[in-house]
């Protein structure tokens, strides 16, 4: 069946260094990508996301960057800070119809930002 | 605005028993779906909700299933407890089930411990 494969796992970041993490996925049907940040004890929250006619979209710090052809898309995080660490996921989201999607999450990154 | 609420946050139950969860999801809101985080595994789609149908499905054995009542509110209910239902349990409103078109929103979970 389809899924989304994430890397790294885990990254360890030295604070004001960049920070990339990378999700690979399987439905060609796929046309849209969120990011979401969970911080510790916390909901996740929608930090970024990048629709299928877009090969860049950025927001500040944080960027997110598609390649349809590969089928994969980056979190791009630039001059880290300490309140950056936190568990990331990346989703594939497929339509199934006007209402309804298909939606599949990434394992998620575990962010730490080292002082 | 209230945000999506859900009910208890945290829970022991023994092998065996069974557990509902409750979660309310921001008002227009109606659909509901329902995640199973764990540290291996991420997030895994248990099933979603719209307007008191189970529309989706996932991979989770019969044991688990849910409801959603004419409020929208939505609840998940788990029999024969196992220890490998340990998980924090999440659930996501949005306007349609279309995440693409309107933002989805989780709530904080709910942490199952099963001894």
């Amino acid at each position: 069946g389809e899924n989304v494969e994430q890397h790294p796992s885990t990254l360890s970041v030295q604070e004001g260094d960049s920070a990339v993490i990378k999700c690979t996925y399987s439905d060609s049907a796929s046309n849209y990508f969120p990011w979401y940040k969970q911080e510790l004890g916390k909901r996740p929250q929608l930090i970024i996301d990048i629709r299928s006619n877009v090969g860049e979209k950025k927001d500040q710090r944080i960027a997110v960057t598609l390649n349809k052809t590969a089928k994969h898309f980056s979190l791009h995080i630039t001059e880290t800070q300490p309140e950056d660490s936190a568990v990331y996921f990346c989703a594939a989201i497929s339509p199934r119809g006007d209402r309804d999607d298909k939606i599949i999450f990434g394992k998620g990154t575990r962010l730490h930002i080292l002082p | 605005k209230a945000g999506v609420t859900q009910t208890p946050r945290y829970l022991i139950k023994t092998r065996g028993q069974q557990v509902t969860l409750s979660c309310s999801p921001i008002s227009g809101h109606r659909s509901v779906s329902w995640y199973q985080q764990t540290p291996g595994q991420g997030l895994q789609f248990l099933f979603e909700y719209f307007s008191e149908t189970q529309r989706n499905k996932g991979n989770f054995p019969g044991r688990f299933s849910g409801r959603q009542f004419s409020n929208s509110r939505s609840e998940m209910n788990v029999s024969t407890l196992e220890l490998g239902d340990s998980a924090l349990y999440l659930c996501a409103s949005s306007l349609s089930g279309a995440w693409m078109n309107t933002e989805a929103f989780f709530g904080q979970g709910t942490r199952l411990t099963v001894v």
